[in-house]
């Protein structure tokens, strides 16, 4: 079975500038999550989605940041304008439902100067 | 608000001493429990899940529930250099949220 998998692996910006990160969960699983890493802390929660409706974006900076799941398949976190503040890894998990464990992807690790 | 805390921030040990985390929550309603592990820049490794009160052991990891006193510990039997790593804490919420705690830097001495 595939795992969750994120792409860029890495990405390097300079504040002002946009980012996508792309996810795609484990096939069939419903519920899938974005979390903020900083760099040696544990990661905090930003959206999580049930199919593609969003269930919580209440600590997502919707200034900036936006997320979908357009297909309730892959998703899309965005960030307009970053801000060094926004340095961290992004990790996207998937579960099959609410009661069933997650599976995290690798990560991207995004630097901005 | 689900809050999760982590205690130490950091420990150090040494190579075969017994090691013990401390994760502390605030809503007794809560119903999975999850240690994790996390070499530095690597991904999330799960260790331990744990949904009833007791323990639950799995390899050299034991977990540790007492929801009364809103309690999850992890105890790492004889660890080694290569445990060395963050260790978190995450609770699942009823609202198909997970909340991490700020993790604890272990640090496992030759």
């Amino acid at each position: 079975e595939a795992g969750v998998t994120q792409s860029p692996r890495y990405a390097v910006l300079q504040e002002g500038q946009a980012v996508s990160f792309w996810c795609d969960p484990i096939s069939g699983h419903d519920t899938l999550y974005w979390y903020q890493q900083p760099r040696d802390q544990g990661p905090q929660l930003l959206v999580y989605f049930r199919d593609e409706a969003v269930i919580d974006n209440s600590q997502l900076p919707s200034d900036r940041f936006s997320a979908v799941r357009p297909k309730g398949t892959n998703s899309t976190l965005k960030i307009q304008s970053a801000k060094q503040g926004d340095t961290a890894t992004y990790l996207c998990a998937s579960s099959l439902n609410a009661n069933s464990d997650y599976t995290f992807g690798s990560g991207t690790r995004l630097l901005v100067i | 608000q689900q809050k999760v805390q982590q205690s130490p921030e950091s420990l150090t040990v040494s190579e075969g001493a017994m090691a013990s985390l401390n994760c502390t929550f605030s809503d007794r309603s809560s119903d999975n429990f999850r240690w994790y592990r996390q070499h530095s820049g690597k991904g999330l490794e799960v260790l331990v899940s744990i949904f009833s009160d007791g323990e639950k052991e799995e390899g050299s990891f034991t977990a540790h529930l007492n929801r009364a006193s809103l309690h999850v510990f992890l105890h790492i039997r004889e660890p080694q250099p290569s445990d060395s790593a963050l260790y978190l804490c995450a609770v699942d919420t009823n609202a198909y949220k997970v909340i991490f705690g700020k993790g604890t830097h272990l640090h496992v001495l030759p």
